[in-house]
């Protein structure tokens, strides 16, 4: 079965440094993959999401993840962390036939000013 | 506002009671999912209906059921209500069942069992 594994479920950052969060999948086949921001009393948004084409996939407000296949991970990044971006970041993976999703733990982004 | 509506926004209800959530998707998207969030447990996928059919089913109890009418709103009914089931019940949506869809989320229903 499909899984994602998020490592650490808080990560604080100061405003403008480097926003870094991990997620490492678990599939016996090339997944589809997907990184959802929750924000308080909010449902979820999607962020981006690789879908087997570029293996470096850029998302709304300046975040990007790199897939790397040898590595089974998915790892979301934004140069610059901005206050507007504390919220509840998810990991997510689908089956190529299903899109029933399995979702990470979460990991919860402080950023202090 | 992803176009996924669901009601009612606050539910307060007792012990052994019964629920019913109700999700209505985005125009045109045929699938339909239920997820869970607590605080525990973490974002728990359901079911998935697709086109009024049954697709797939997660870690739903069998004290919880589901159903996608023809007009493709969805209805998750909870029974013998138990103070672990308060969380914030999810619904999505999405165009088709084809893994790279991404799923639309409603707001959520919050539910308090007391």
């Amino acid at each position: 079965a499909q899984s994602v594994t998020q490592l650490g479920s808080h990560v604080s950052v100061s405003e403008g440094a480097l926003v870094l969060l991990r997620c490492n999948y678990s599939s016996s086949v090339p997944p589809y993959l997907f990184w959802y921001v929750q924000y308080p009393n909010q449902g979820l948004q999607l962020l981006l999401k690789y879908t087997s084409a570029a293996t470096l996939v850029k998302g709304i407000n300046g975040f990007e993840a790199e897939f790397k296949k040898s590595e089974t991970s998915f790892h979301l990044t934004k140069p610059s962390a901005h206050m507007s971006d504390a919220a509840e970041y998810f990991c997510a993976v689908s089956d190529r036939n299903n899109n029933d999703m399995r979702f990470g733990a979460g990991t919860r982004l402080t950023v202090k000013p | 506002d992803s176009g996924v509506t669901q009601t009612p926004k606050h539910l307060i209800t007792a012990t052994g009671q019964r629920v019913t959530l109700r999700c209505s998707p985005r125009s045109g998207d045929l699938s339909v999912y239920w997820y869970q969030q607590s605080l525990d447990q973490g974002l728990q996928f359901l079911i998935q209906y697709y086109n009024g059919e049954e697709r797939a089913k997660g870690n739903i109890l069998e004290r919880f059921s589901a159903q996608q009418f023809p007009d493709l709103h969805s209805e998750l009914n909870l029974s013998s209500l138990e103070l672990g089931d308060s969380a914030l019940y999810f619904c999505a949506s999405s165009a088709s069942v084809a893994g790279y869809n991404e799923q639309f989320f409603g707001p959520g229903t919050r539910l308090t069992v007391l």
